[in-house]
This record gives structure tokens, C-alpha cells and sequence, in this order.
């Protein structure tokens, strides 16, 4: 079965770094690209940035571009984002997703992992 | 950034209704349109891609149409299940926009 299977639910204060975990299985990790996608409490989808797990090739939105990190290590089939401050307004869901054609960096997402909740609060 | 406006935010049709909401491309995207559905706590779901194309398993109630700027998701016979959150998504270029959301209830 192809799947990601992100890491759990996590509570910070404001200040903390983090890095949660999104990891491929059933399919060849790195053929296919990886989005991260962001939903705060009660809002709608935003696309934070992708990363090409065969190279760590990244881009970013410009609305997430220097507070999170994205990064993989293709020996572990495994993305992450990663924030080394965080702030109350990080408190969401986060997705990871597989763009659904293989190498294709811009794409529609056929896999989503099942949310990191991310809750900071002091 | 290419921005995608969904209509309505929200609506409230009977079982069997045809629904249909729009979605808006400030400029052009061909047909890198996908439509996603998200139901109650739960994860979102692919139902169409390149604007028409059905995912693997989505019931055949469920169309899209549309090109260029303009696009639509239809339901042509509303079921209770299919009460969630519908997202457009523009993929022709980066960043990578959804569409605000449609909340759809019987």
C-alpha cells in the first residue's frame, strides 16, 4: 500500500524549534516529489513549499520562504519541515503530500499523510 | 502568484440536488486544475486532476470541467456522504494556490 506516515501530535512554547516527519512507503521515495501543506484551525489549505527527495531540491512559498525548513533523507524514505523558532500563529495541522506524477515538481497530490498537529503555546 | 477564487464559500443543497461550485484563475492555467474533498477531521482526498480527469476509486457522480481561468466541480446527485470541504487547486505554475473552500450540507 503507498502511504506516508507522518510523526505525531506535538506541543511547544513559543521559541522552540521542531522538525516532524513525513515517511514514504509502498513506492520508490525518491521518483516522486513532496509538498508540505498547512491548515490552521478552522481555515483552508495552504501549500508551504515541495522538496525533490532524490536530490533535496526545495522550494518555498513565499509566505512560509525562511521560517520553515524543508529537507529528506531518501536513505530513510523520509521528509521533514523543520522550524527553529516557533510562534503561537504555527498552531495547525500539518500535511506532507505526494505530487501524483513521478519527477513532475508542480502537480496535483494523489497521497497525503495523516497531519501533524502542532499546537505552541506558552 | 496566481490566485483561485472558489464560489460559494458555502451552500446547503437537498440529497439528489446537482451542485456545482466555481473556481477562478486570476491569470491562465490551462487545465492544472485538481479539486480535493475534505470531510469532518479528516485528510483531504483527490477527486479530479488536469480539471476533468476522475482519480482512481471517486465515485462517477462527481465531475469537473473547465480551462484557462474558469472551472467547476458538479455533483450531479448529492449523497449525505459527500458533505465535507471542496478545495480547488491551481498547479501550473509555483507557488502551488488552493482556492478558499467550499463547505457543502445537506
Amino acid at each position: 500500500e503507498v502511504q506516508l506516515v507522518q510523526s505525531g501530535s506535538e506541543v511547544k512554547k513559543p521559541g522552540e524549534s521542531l522538525r516532524i516527519s513525513c515517511k514514504g512507503s509502498g513506492y520508490s521515495f525518491t521518483n516522486y516529489w513532496i509538498s508540505w501543506v498547512r491548515q490552521m484551525p478552522g481555515k483552508g489549505l495552504e501549500w508551504m513549499g515541495r522538496i525533490d527527495p532524490s536530490d533535496s531540491y526545495t522550494s518555498y512559498s513565499p509566505s512560509f520562504q525562511g521560517h520553515v525548513t524543508i529537507s529528506a533523507d531518501k536513505a530513510f524514505s523520509t521528509a521533514y519541515l523543520q522550524w527553529s523558532s516557533l510562534k503561537a500563529s504555527d498552531t495547525a495541522m500539518y500535511y506532507c503530500a505526494r505530487h501524483r506524477l513521478k519527477g513532475v515538481y508542480v502537480d496535483a497530490f494523489d497521497i497525503w499523510g495523516q497531519g501533524t498537529m502542532v499546537t505552541v503555546s506558552s | 502568484d496566481i490566485q483561485m477564487t472558489q464560489s460559494p464559500s458555502s451552500l446547503s443543497a437537498s440529497v439528489g440536488d446537482r451542485v456545482t461550485i466555481t473556481c477562478r484563475a486570476s491569470q491562465g492555467i490551462n487545465n492544472d486544475l485538481a479539486w480535493y474533498q475534505q470531510k469532518p477531521g479528516k485528510i483531504p482526498k483527490l477527486l479530479i486532476y488536469a480539471a476533468s480527469t476522475l482519480q482512481s476509486g471517486v465515485p462517477s457522480r462527481f465531475s469537473g470541467s473547465g480551462s484557462g481561468t474558469y472551472f467547476a466541480l458538479t455533483i450531479t446527485s448529492l449523497q449525505p456522504e459527500d458533505v465535507a470541504t471542496y478545495y480547488c487547486q491551481g498547479y501550473y505554475s509555483a507557488p502551488i494556490t488552493f482556492g478558499g473552500g467550499t463547505k457543502v450540507e445537506i
